[in-house]
């Protein structure tokens, strides 16, 4: 299996911030990499594809970047409806589709 | 647009077994395959298994293997997963997504508490 790590696990941040996470694969993924948000007590949200293909009305302060096994998520303009639990996902591999163990961003 | 509408809350003995309904609606069903993706609780995402609805094939995560089953009514546009002999660790938040590799929709989850 792919393994997706990712850090931090948890990180404070203000309003108005940037932020960035990291998320690594154990073996090149090309690109086959989403990110989903969730909310508490929420059902999680398609936030980009392919590395860095922004999701139907997703905010343009939403970016992704990365290649090989190294990708990240920036927030720019942290805004209050922002904190949220953010989490990668490879699917390179169809047979075993693995999410990272999610990044806690809290105010 | 799109909807997928996940059937009720399940309390489960263990060694039971449990099945889950999600009805797709709002968007061509054939265009889509369908995917399954957990959550304990307080935890991440787990991928659980996908089923391609032109053909209903199916590709299942390892772990599940032997226990995990999910089927198709297309006449219903509805898919469903079957987990057997569940174990105090299915306990979860069962989610039926749109996608076979990323997943733009999702349902509302179905929660599946296993105990004695």
């Amino acid at each position: 299996d792919i393994q997706m790590t990712q850090s931090p696990s948890s990180l404070s941040a203000s309003v108005g911030d940037r932020v960035i996470i990291s998320c690594r694969a154990s073996q090149a993924i090309f690109n086959s990499l989403a990110w989903y948000q969730q909310k508490p007590g929420k059902v999680p949200k398609l936030l980009i594809t392919a590395t860095s293909r922004l999701a139907s009305g997703v905010p343009s302060r939403f970016s992704g970047t990365g290649s090989g096994t190294e990708y990240t998520l920036s927030i720019s303009n942290l805004q209050p409806e922002d904190f949220a639990t953010y989490y990668c996902q490879q699917y390179y591999t169809t047979i075993e589709l693995t999410f990272g163990g999610g990044t806690k961003v809290e105010i | 647009q799109g909807q997928l509408a996940q059937s009720g809350v399940e309390v489960k003995k263990p060694g039971a077994s449990v099945k889950v309904s999600c009805k797709a609606s709002g968007y061509t069903f054939f265009n889509h395959g369908l995917s399954w993706v957990r959550q304990a609780p307080g935890q991440g995402l787990e991928w659980m298994g996908r089923i391609a609805v032109n053909d209903g094939s199916t590709i299942y995560a390892q772990k599940l293997q032997g226990r995990f089953t999910m089927t198709l009514d297309t006449s219903a546009t509805t898919t469903y997963m079957e987990l057997r002999n569940l174990k105090s660790d299915d306990t979860a938040v069962y989610y039926c997504v749109r996608g076979l590799r990323d997943y733009d929709l999702w349902g509302q989850g179905t929660l599946i508490t296993v105990s004695s």
